[in-house]
Formats: structure tokens, sequence, C-alpha cells
């Protein structure tokens, strides 16, 4: 069974760190791009960033550009999110995906809340 | 950035009728479009991508259509779980990925 388990959430200070991790399982994890996809309370989904098969390739929204870094483990079968600078207007459900375009499956997601 | 826009807002339809759900792309995706299906406290499910293909495991009632800029979500013959928030997308244009504001479907 194709499953993604992300960690890592909480609460935060404005302007503090945190380290997402979402553990792959049931696929080659190494042969598939992967995606961040968060979602604020009570509201739409935003893609973040995605990552290509090796690493070489990042990609993110512009709003976390300079902050929020993607990267991945494939020996780990393991996908990151470093966010630094973290604003209120991050405050989420980050859900990791596989995929590069359409995005399956998707993760049960972690929640970060950035409040003092 | 390609802009989703997603009609109406909610639905309201009974067990056993059809839905139709419409998404508006400002520009021509060219049929590089998916719906995705989000239950209360779960994670979005992929439905449609291609805009027309059905992902695996979805059931024939749910049907995608459309091309250039407007796509069509249809859900013959509803049933009590279609009750869900429902997301167009778009993966012509990246990046960004962008996803539309969500139909809420409610079941009378």
């Amino acid at each position: 069974e194709v499953q993604l388990v992300e960690s890592g959430g909480g609460l935060v200070q404005p302007g503090g760190s945190l380290r997402l991790s979402c553990a792959a399982s049931g696929f080659t994890f190494s042969s598939h791009w992967m995606s961040w996809v968060r979602q604020a309370p009570g509201k739409g989904l935003e893609w973040v960033a995605n990552i290509n098969e090796d690493g070489s390739e990042k990609y993110y929204v512009d709003s976390v550009k300079g902050r929020f870094t993607i990267s991945r483990d494939n020996a780990k079968n393991s996908l990151y999110l470093q966010m630094n600078s973290l604003r209120a207007e991050d405050t989420a459900v980050y859900y990791c995906a596989r995929g590069l375009l359409s995005l399956d499956p998707w993760g049960q997601g972690t929640l970060v809340t950035v409040s003092s | 950035e390609i802009v989703m826009t997603q009609s109406p807002a909610t639905l309201s339809v009974s067990p056993g009728e059809r839905a139709t759900l419409s998404c508006r792309t400002s520009q021509s995706v060219s049929s590089n479009l998916a719906w995705y299906q989000q239950k209360p406290g779960r994670p979005p499910r992929l439905l449609i991508y291609g805009a027309s293909t059905r992902a695996t495991g979805v059931p024939a009632r749910f049907s995608g259509s459309g091309s250039g800029t407007e796509y069509t979500l249809t859900i013959s013959s509803l049933q009590s779980e279609d009750s869900a928030v429902y997301y167009c997308q778009q993966y012509n244009n990246w990046p960004p990925v962008t996803f539309g504001q969500g139909t809420k479907l409610k079941i009378k």
C-alpha cells in the first residue's frame, strides 16, 4: 500500500523555524517527483514546493521563496520541508503528495501553527 | 500565474440526482487539469486527471470533461458519501501549480 506520513508540525513563534518530514512507503520513492501543499484553516489548497527525483530541481511558490527549502533523502524514503522565518500566514496543515502534476496520493497532513 | 475560478461555491443536490461542478481557468490549460475530493478532516483524493481520466479506484459515476478554459466535473446518481469539497487544479503552466477555491457539495 502506498503511504505518506508527515511529521514535525507544531506551535512556533513568528520568526521561528520548523522542519517537516514525510516518510514514504509502498512505492519506489526515488522514481517520483514529490510536492508539499498547504491548507490554511478553513481555506483552500495552496501548492508550496516540489522536487524532482534526484533532488536537483526544486520549485517554490513566491510567498515562501528564500524562507522554505524542500529536500529529500532517497536512501531513507523521506521528503523534507525546512521552514525558516515563519509568519502567521504560514499557519496551515501541510500535506506531502506524490507527483509533479496531478498529485496522488496525499499524506494525512501535519499542522503548523505560527503564533506568539 | 493561472487563476482558477470554480462555480458554484456551494451546491445542494438530492441523492440520485446529478451534480455539475464548473472550473474556469484564466488561460487555456490544454486539458492539463485535475479534480480532487476532500472530506472533512481528510486529505484530498485525486479523482480525475488529464481533464477526463478517472484515477484508480474512482467510481464511474465521476466524470470529467472540458477543454481550453472551461472544465466540468459531473457526478451522476449522487450518493451520501459524495458530500465533500471538490477542487480543480491546473498543471499546464507551472510553477506555480494552482488550485481553484473549491465547490462545497451538499447532499439534501
